[in-house]
């Protein structure tokens, strides 16, 4: 079935420093990709919507400087934390739509920042 | 715009007990509804989905039937083991912003007890 590989899986960096996140199709072609943000015991919060070739759509409330998103291929779209602060610690977790939103979402396995 | 309400947890129960955990939505149109999974530390899987009214997704012994006049898709497992702790997520694909979008309702927490 439809994979999408994220990576790193655990990353801690320091306060100012940026974190990029990796997210590759490993076997389809993700014309669209989001990105999402878990707080401890909620739910997941979409971020935004990437689509390959054109800038990201970003929710309401969320830091477009802050949170990077490129699209550049159709197997690989890049989250980056810039200038990270604690509050940024969290669970990202990035998905891909497959056959089409209808069809379902295959999800990376999510990458745990902490930043100190 | 859409919605999924699923019912808070935590809930526990004993090996081999029924297991519902309900979900309700609020959506334009006719969305795909989905059930994933969240095992501690790792990242969401798709349990079942339904694409359509009167659909029901199945998979591991769990169902779910997409009931369009109660705007339900409440999860179902006849005797669950402690390997289905884990978070549960209902969720809704509908049009928006041009693309698919998933909603997600808030997760319950299910921990099943020897």
């Amino acid at each position: 079935g439809a994979v999408v590989s994220q990576h790193p899986s655990r990353v801690i960096c320091k306060s100012g420093t940026s974190v990029k996140i990796e997210c590759r199709s490993l076997d389809f072609q993700a014309t669209t990709m989001f990105w999402y943000r878990q707080f401890p015991k909620k739910s997941l919060m979409l971020m935004a919507t990437s689509n390959e070739g054109s800038k990201a759509t970003y929710e309401q409330g969320v830091e477009k400087d802050k949170f990077l998103i490129n699209h550049a291929s159709l197997t690989l779209s890049t989250l980056t934390v810039t200038s990270a602060h604690p509050e940024d610690s969290s669970f990202y977790i990035c998905s891909a739509s497959v056959g089409g939103g209808r069809g379902g979402y295959t999800f990376g396995s999510g990458t745990r920042l902490t930043v100190v | 715009g859409n919605s999924v309400t699923q019912m808070e947890g935590p809930v526990t129960l004993s090996e081999e007990a029924f297991l519902t955990i309900n979900c309700t939505y609020t959506a334009t149109g006719y969305p795909s509804l989905f059930w994933y999974v969240q095992y501690p530390g790792e990242g969401l899987q798709l349990l079942l989905k339904a694409t359509k009214a009167d659909d029901k997704g199945s998979n591991k012994g769990f169902e779910a039937t997409y009931r369009k006049e109660t705007t339900s898709f409440h999860l179902e497992k006849g005797s669950v083991q402690v390997s289905d702790s884990a978070v549960y997520f209902c969720a809704l694909s509908a049009s928006g912003a041009g693309s698919y979008q998933l909603t997600f309702g808030k997760g319950t927490k299910l921990s099943v007890i020897p």
